[in-house]
This record gives C-alpha cells, sequence and structure tokens, in this order.
C-alpha cells in the first residue's frame, strides 16, 4: 500500500450505532488531519494531529471522538450521530518541520469515507 | 483571517478550449497557495503550488497559476482542455491557526465540465 488509505470507503449507520473510521498513511509524516466534505460548503478542518498529539480541535461536537495511537495510524470514533453529519471525511497526513511557517508542506490526502447517517 | 472565493461552482468548456478556473484570497500576511483537483471517488491532489519567488507556477496535467498580489488572485489555466481534466477543483490558502499549526483554508470548489 502507497500513501494514504481509508476504511471502510462506504458507511451507513443508525442514530445509536458506533462505528469507527481508519487511516493509515505510508509516507513517513509526522501529522494527520480529519477534514469533513460536505456539499457546497468548503473542507472544514475537524482534528490535527503532530507527532500523535492532538493539537487542533475546530469546535467538533463530542460524538467525534479522534484518537491516533502511532504516527502512521489515525481513528475517528463514531457514536450517536445525527443525519446531518452525513459526508465525505477525508484524511490528510504531512510532514511537520520546525521552521515555522516558512516550512509548510503539502498535504497528501486519501479517498475519503462516504459517511451516511439515517 | 484567511478566506478563499473561488467564482462559478460550475464551467463548462469545450474539449480544446482554454480552462480558466477563478480564485480570490484574502489574507493578512503573504500567502502560500494552492490548487487541488478532485476526481470522484477520490481524495484531492496537489495540482500546483504557490510560495515565494516566480509568480507563475506550473503544475501537473499542463495546468498552471498566476499569483497577482495587486488583484488578490490566483487562477488557474490550462490552454487545451482535455476530457480527462473533468473534475472538482479546489483552490486554498494556508495559514497559522489558532492553535499554532500551519493550516489550509479552502474554497467551495469549482466542477469542471469538459464539453466532447
Amino acid at each position: 500500500e502507497t500513501g494514504v488509505t481509508q476504511t471502510p470507503r462506504h458507511l451507513v449507520m443508525g442514530m445509536t450505532n458506533k462505528k469507527s473510521l481508519k487511516c493509515e498513511q505510508h509516507l513517513g509524516h509526522n501529522a494527520m488531519y480529519w477534514y469533513k466534505q460536505s456539499a457546497k460548503k468548503p473542507l472544514e478542518l475537524m482534528f490535527v494531529y503532530n507527532f500523535k498529539e492532538q493539537t487542533e480541535n475546530n469546535s467538533v461536537p463530542s460524538r467525534f471522538s479522534p484518537e491516533c495511537p502511532n504516527s502512521s495510524h489515525l481513528f475517528l470514533h463514531l457514536h450517536t450521530l445525527q443525519p446531518e453529519d452525513s459526508a465525505l471525511y477525508l484524511c490528510a497526513s504531512s510532514l511537520m518541520t520546525s521552521g515555522g511557517f516558512s516550512s509548510y508542506n503539502e498535504q497528501f490526502f486519501g479517498p475519503g469515507t462516504r459517511l451516511t447517517v439515517l | 483571517a484567511q478566506s478563499v472565493t473561488q467564482l462559478g461552482s460550475h464551467v463548462s468548456v469545450s474539449e480544446g478550449a482554454l480552462v480558466l478556473l477563478r480564485c480570490n484570497y484574502s489574507s493578512s500576511v503573504p500567502p502560500y497557495l494552492f490548487w487541488y483537483v478532485q476526481y470522484p471517488n477520490q481524495g484531492l491532489q496537489l495540482l500546483l503550488k504557490y510560495t515565494t519567488g516566480a509568480t507563475l507556477v506550473k503544475g501537473i496535467n499542463g495546468f498552471e497559476a498566476e499569483f497577482k498580489k495587486s488583484e488578490t488572485s490566483f487562477h488557474l489555466t490550462k490552454p487545451s482542455a482535455h476530457m480527462s481534466d473533468a473534475a472538482e477543483y479546489f483552490c486554498a490558502v494556508s495559514s497559522l491557526s489558532n492553535f499554532g499549526n500551519e493550516k489550509l483554508t479552502f474554497g467551495t470548489g469549482t466542477r469542471l465540465t469538459i464539453i466532447p
């Protein structure tokens, strides 16, 4: 496997279910991201992990719970979701280097998980 | 705060015609600017980026974009459209978040359709 992989690619769940999305990167990166992509809206950054530490949570409801056990794996645990949470969830990774703003590196995206909440 | 505006949520061009996708940004600091492409059922792929230096940036698949500071624009062009260019295109600007992370702010995207 190369690049960024996400499983499952499609998920249908009821509002009372608990499920998890998985992301794995094979690029040697040290930062990982969860984004939400809804129709007709810009991509929304949800969480950022640098070196396995969560460094950003953009006011995401607690029914979304991220987990980063190591720098290659990222999970998004889902419970008691609402129909408006139906969207494409994208994972990305990048190589964060020291040096601040000038050291920006490209984010590599996975294919996403299409989530439908009934 | 940074923001990105993409004019035209849908653009249609004939095969072989010029592709022009518009992007305007606002940024309180010198921006880093990006174009990403998303093919159906796939994630985003970087087309090109502007950081510093030459304002005309060349990317993959024959695309290029020009950074114009005076117009706060970063329009994407391709001289001759190909059927395989049909996809959704996203412009993005990078900045530092309140948490000190480098983050991307995306536009709402432009869906490009190629007419045979």
